[in-house]
């Protein structure tokens, strides 16, 4: 079974300092991995994926994360936070070719301080 | 750049009624999803649906809820009888033919308030 685990439910970092949003999960097989964005009042908007390629992903707005098999995490990091990411940010796995479920970590709500 | 389509962006109704979210998919994609987040809460997969029928559903997926494909556009999830626990962000997502990369392209979702 798969499972993801954020392990912040809120972030609060100064404007130009790095950001660390952290995600570890379970999963049987080899699964797929991603960060979804959520501004107030809109849709999810996907950051990034990993899906068995480079363990490091770059991702839009300056964004990365590295998949780190050996420590079953996928943190999400930015070198200088922007006070336009203040959103919620969830970490997400999936492994399609067993099953359609797509399972959604509860959520990182990161703040940024001016 | 194509995108998923929510309708209604909100809807109040009284406990009870029948409530009907409406969802326009990209075009060339075959596989739909809805989830829902309740208020402070993580987003929760409700079903999965391809090639006219449900591949997939959770236990919160009962028999108050139904998915359709009425016009090979719209994908629409129907709430029979309303709950005030059913208040909640729902949204609707699709993806291209089965892959592992299983990205999802999410709509801007519809927010429902049962009183």
């Amino acid at each position: 079974a798969q499972s993801v685990t954020q392990l912040d439910s809120h972030v609060s970092v100064s404007e130009g300092t790095p950001v660390l949003l952290r995600c570890n999960y379970s999963s049987s097989y080899s699964p797929s991995l991603f960060w979804y964005v959520q501004h107030p009042n809109k849709g999810l908007q996907l950051l990034l994926k990993y899906t068995s390629a480079a363990t490091l992903v770059k991702g839009i707005n300056g964004f990365e994360a590295e998949f780190k098999k050996s420590e079953t995490s996928f943190h999400l990091t930015k070198p200088s936070a922007h006070m336009s990411d203040a959103a919620e940010y969830f970490c997400v796995v999936s492994d399609l070719t067993r099953d359609d479920k797509i399972i959604f970590g509860k959520g990182t709500r990161l703040h940024i301080l001016p | 750049e194509p995108e998923v389509t929510q309708t209604p962006s909100h809807q109040v109704t009284q406990m009870g009624q029948e409530v009907i979210l409406r969802c326009v998919p990209i075009s060339n994609h075959l596989y739909f999803y809805w989830y829902r987040q309740i208020l402070g809460q993580k987003v929760e997969f409700l079903v999965s649906f391809y090639n006219n029928e449900i591949s997939e559903k959770s236990e919160i997926f009962d028999d108050q809820f139904s998915v359709e494909r009425p016009d090979g556009s719209n994908f629409t999830l129907k709430i029979r009888s309303t709950k005030l626990e059913d208040s909640a962000m729902y949204f609707c997502a699709s993806s291209v033919p089965r892959e592992p990369t299983g990205e999802l392209f999410f709509g801007e979702g519809s927010r429902l308030t049962v009183l």
